[in-house]
């Protein structure tokens, strides 16, 4: 069935330094993958997203790369911060009628000062 | 980006009983959904809900245990039914601005005792 996976679980960095993380895709109707960032007690909100006609999308610190062929997409996140400790999700969205989104089960990142 | 409130934001409830809850726009979308989240875990989603007719649930969800209502497209409830402890967890909408982007709601955060 529908699945996506996401790697790692759990990622501690030095501030400065950069942090993937990475997701594989189950259904190759998927054409749309966005990524969320939840801070502890608070909704998940949009950072990136890409579309399967695009390879990769940059948004300052942040590029998302999309490999359609081996279903894998990742985030990238360069200089990292501090405040950029939080739990991220990715997901992939297929078209249904409307559309249906299967999430990842997230990474939780620490920068460390 | 949309505004999007949610009533209640947390409750305690006694197992046995039902909770309604709501989900507000700041103006008219195609599509809202209904996201549970466990404690430290990802987002699953429960039911599209569906602006005039009946949702459409996911696996696992059925309507008994969790009806939702969509008035119009400004407007949704999910009813959590017949409540156990393990009913426990963040409930959260989210609504299509559009290309499938999900903007979520802040998050009824449910207790059953």
């Amino acid at each position: 069935g529908e699945n996506v996976e996401q790697h790692p679980s759990t990622l501690s960095v030095q501030e400065g330094d950069s942090a993937v993380i990475k997701c594989t895709y189950s259904d190759s109707a998927s054409n749309y993958f966005p990524w969320y960032k939840q801070e502890l007690g608070k909704r998940p909100q949009l950072i990136i997203d890409i579309r399967s006609n695009v390879g990769e999308k940059k948004d300052q610190r942040i590029a998302v790369t999309l490999n359609k062929t081996a279903k894998h997409f990742s985030l990238h996140i360069t200089e990292t911060q501090p405040e950029d400790s939080a739990v991220y999700f990715c997901a992939a969205s297929r078209p249904t009628g409307g559309f249906k989104t299967i999430f990842g089960a997230g990474t939780r990142l620490f920068v460390k000062a | 980006s949309a505004v999007i409130s949610q009533k209640p934001s947390r409750d305690i409830c006694q197992r046995g009983t039902s909770l309604t809850i709501q989900c507000q726009v700041d103006s008219q979308v195609t599509m809202m959904f209904w996201y549970r989240q466990q404690p430290g875990q990802s987002l699953t989603l429960i039911a599209t809900a569906n602006q005039g007719s009946e949702a459409t649930y996911e696996s696992g969800f059925v309507i008994d245990k969790f009806p939702i209502s969509r008035p119009n497209l400004t407007f949704s409830t999910l009813t959590v039914s017949n409540m156990s402890p393990e009913d426990s967890s963040i409930y959260l909408c989210s609504v299509d601005r559009g290309q499938e982007t999900q903007y979520f709601g802040p998050g009824t955060r449910l207790l059953v005792l």
